[in-house]
């Protein structure tokens, strides 16, 4: 089967301009979890959906951050204005249900503040 | 909320060695922990995982071990090979209280393995 599906998979910006990331999960995976990796670190959850719905964004960067998830299939994870610690891999993953089921990560996108 | 502490940051180990990475969690009510394997340039990979019901599960040259009552959960890996060199994450998650199924993840910061040919 597919695996989830990432783009772009390196962006460089400048602090205050904004970008967005996009996600294709495995199909069939109700839940989608964006995450955000900094060098040296565990992942991070952002947020998680459930088909259409959030499940949990508790940490997520309301201010700057926004995510959605189109017809419960693809998401797309927008910053604005990116802050120069933002920089960070963003992995997008999938799962059949909830977090107790396996997850299945994308490749990440890369993202570096200037 | 959930903290997990990863020990060793670092691991070097001869080629067809054991390797032991260990974590420990802070919320008693944590029932389901996943080991997950990442390569450079790619996303987490889970290699194995282990519920709170049990406390050991094996899978060929892994095997994860469970103690609720000290809240730690190690990652053995046996006979070492050089594609065992990567970043290793431990996680834990607690179960819901409104809903089915499990809160976030909680990972821990990563054991790097190396594996000397």
């Amino acid at each position: 089967e597919a695996g989830v599906a990432q783009s772009p998979r390196y962006k460089i910006i400048e602090k205050r301009q904004s970008v967005a990331f996009w996600c294709n999960p495995i199909s069939g995976h109700a839940t989608l979890y964006w995450y955000q990796q900094i060098l040296g670190q565990g992942p991070k959850l952002l947020i998680q959906f459930q088909n259409n719905g959030v499940v949990d964004d508790s940490q997520l960067p309301k201010d700057r951050f926004s995510a959605e998830r189109l017809k419960g299939v693809d998401s797309t994870l927008k910053i604005q204005p990116a802050k120069l610690e933002d920089s960070a891999v963003y992995l997008c993953a999938s799962s059949l249900r909830d977090i107790s089921y396996e997850q299945y990560f994308g490749p990440g996108t890369r993202l570096t503040v200037t | 909320g959930e903290n997990v502490e990863q020990h060793p940051s670092t691991l070097s180990v001869q080629e067809g060695d054991s390797a032991v990475i260990k974590c420990t969690y802070s919320d008693s009510a944590s029932n389901y922990f996943p080991w997950y394997k990442q390569e450079l340039g790619k996303g987490p990979q889970l290699i194995i995982d282990i519920r709170s019901n049990v406390g050991e599960k094996k899978d060929q040259r892994i095997a994860v071990t469970l103690n609720k009552t000290a809240k730690h959960f190690s990652l053995h890996i046996t006979e070492t090979q050089p594609e065992d060199s990567a970043v290793y994450f431990c996680a834990a998650s607690k179960p819901q209280i409104s809903n089915f199924g499990n809160e976030k993840l909680t990972f821990g910061t990563g054991t790097r393995l190396t594996i000397i040919p």
